[in-house]
């Protein structure tokens, strides 16, 4: 099993430009997750699916959009990146709910200039 | 008064001594409680759960949970080198329904 999977590992985007960072996993979660880290603030949530057809918004959740493609997939997409969006950003996936252990994905590193 | 509390450290024990780790929580309505283990780089690795008071045991791991006094602890018995990592205390509370994250705790393990 390869647990969670994220492409791309690297990116740099230039202001303005938009693009979606893909998760998926293969331990047939309900539930998965989007956190962006930065130094000092520690993980904070982006989005969450509950389950497959559902989402919502975490505690930074303004500049971004979600999509639950189906039970394996949960993408992120930056519309139009800004400089305050250069973080690193890790997908996780529970088995159902925040209530349970989450796994994490390897991870995309961002830069935004 | 943050939701999850940990010293950013860094924490420096010798070899084979044992490390403590300490978080504080706010919320009395807290339910689950997780230790992650993150190398520089890389992502965060689950390393222990606990949900009820008391110790739970996993190898050299340790986690110590009280809930009374909003306090759970990790404990790294015979550390090694290849632990120093950032640890990061993680709580979900039923009151705000969501994992709150603490900002870690980086251990060095010095040979």
């Amino acid at each position: 099993n390869a647990g969670v999977t994220q492409t791309p590992k690297f990116q740099v985007l230039k202001t303005g430009q938009s693009m979606t960072l893909q998760c998926a996993q293969d331990m047939n979660h309900n539930s998965m997750y989007w956190y962006r880290q930065d130094p000092g603030m520690g993980l904070r949530l982006i989005y969450y699916s509950a389950s497959e057809g559902t989402t919502d918004k975490g505690e930074v959740p303004n500049g971004y959009n979600v999509s639950r493609l189906n039970k394996r997939e949960f993408s992120l997409r930056l519309e139009s990146a800004a400089p305050s969006q250069t973080s690193v950003y890790f997908c996780a996936s529970s088995e159902a709910g925040p209530t349970y252990e989450q796994y994490f994905g390897p991870g995309t590193r961002l830069t935004v200039t | 008064q943050k939701e999850v509390e940990q010293n950013s450290g860094p924490l420096s024990v010798p070899e084979g001594a044992i490390a403590s780790l300490n978080c504080t929580y706010s919320d009395r309505v807290s339910q689950s409680f997780f230790w992650y283990r993150q190398y520089s780089g890389k992502s965060p690795e689950l390393i222990m759960s606990i949900y009820s008071n008391g110790d739970k045991e996993d190898g050299r791991f340790t986690a110590q949970l009280n809930k009374a006094s909003q306090y759970v602890s990790l404990l790294i018995r015979d550390s090694q080198p290849s632990d120093s990592a950032t640890y990061l205390c993680a709580v979900f509370s039923g009151g705000y329904q969501k994992v709150t994250f603490g900002i870690g705790t980086k251990l060095q393990v010095i040979p």
